[in-house]
C-alpha cells in the first residue's frame, strides 16, 4: 500500500485566494483525520470522518474552513478565503480503528499564505 | 477540556547519553499512544499502552504508562543520531486523539 497520499506537498498562495488540500487514505481505513501543525499551537485536530461522514468538526477554526469526503478514497480540506495566519503544515491521517494501532499520517501539505 | 502536556520541550544530549520525555494528562486515559516526527517529516506511530503500570520496550526505547493512567514516559537508552526528532504522546477523546506539546530531541555527535 502506498500509505496516505496528500497533495500538493507545498502550496504558496496569496491572501484571499481559495486553497484546496487533498488526501487519499489507506484503502480499508474507515477513519480519516485532518490535523494542522504550527510552532505556536502544535498538532491540532481540525475534523475527522468515519465511513465518509463528518463526526467532529469542533476543531475547524472558522467558516472559512470546510472539509468533505465524497467517497472512501478521497477527502478535501478547503480554505476560502485564505489568510496569512492559515500558514501551517496540514496533515491527513487515516486509521482502521484509532483506539488500536494509531494513525498513519500522510507527508503533509506545507501551506504558505502571503 | 482534556490537556496533554509534555516535558521537557527541548532536550539536547550527547550521543550515547540517555533521554527521557514525560507526558502528563489532566484526565485519566484509557490508553496512550506515542509518535515520532523526524525534522521535516510526519508523525509516525510508535506504540500504544493500555494497562495501568504497563511497560513496553522497542530496542533502546522503553515506554511506561503510569499506575493512575494519567502519565507516561518514553526513555531512550544510549541515544543515536537517528533518534533526532520530536516525540509526541497522544491521549484519546472518543475516537480522536489529543496530541501533547511534544519534546524535541537533538543528539550531538
Amino acid at each position: 500500500d502506498a500509505g496516505v497520499i496528500q497533495s500538493p506537498r507545498h502550496e504558496v498562495t496569496e491572501m484571499g485566494q481559495e486553497v484546496t488540500l487533498r488526501c487519499k487514505p489507506i484503502s480499508g481505513h474507515d477513519y480519516l483525520f485532518w490535523y494542522r501543525q504550527t510552532m505556536m499551537r502544535g498538532l491540532e485536530l481540525l475534523i475527522y470522518f468515519n465511513n465518509n461522514v463528518p463526526i467532529d468538526d469542533s476543531g475547524m477554526p472558522e467558516d472559512r474552513f470546510s472539509a468533505k469526503m465524497p467517497n472512501a478514497s478521497f477527502s478535501t480540506l478547503k480554505i476560502q478565503p485564505s489568510e496569512p495566519r492559515d500558514s501551517a503544515v496540514y496533515f491527513c491521517a487515516s486509521s482502521l480503528n484509532p483506539l488500536y494501532g494509531g494513525y498513519t499520517f500522510g507527508s503533509g501539505t506545507r501551506l504558505t499564505v502571503v | 477540556g482534556q490537556q496533554v502536556m509534555q516535558i521537557p520541550q527541548y532536550q539536547h544530549v550527547q550521543e550515547g547519553e540517555d533521554f527521557t520525555t514525560y507526558c502528563n494528562s489532566s484526565t485519566t486515559l484509557s490508553n496512550i499512544q506515542w509518535y515520532k516526527q523526524r525534522p521535516g517529516g510526519h508523525p509516525v506511530f510508535l506504540i500504544q499502552l493500555v494497562k495501568s503500570g504497563e511497560v513496553k520496550k522497542q530496542k533502546r526505547l522503553t515506554f511506561q504508562f503510569g499506575e493512575a493512567k494519567k502519565n507516561s514516559s518514553l526513555h531512550i537508552t544510549a541515544t543515536q543520531t537517528t533518534d533526532v526528532g520530536t516525540y509526541f504522546c497522544a491521549g484519546p477523546r472518543a475516537y480522536k486523539y489529543i496530541f501533547g506539546t511534544g519534546t524535541r530531541l537533538k543528539v550531538l555527535a
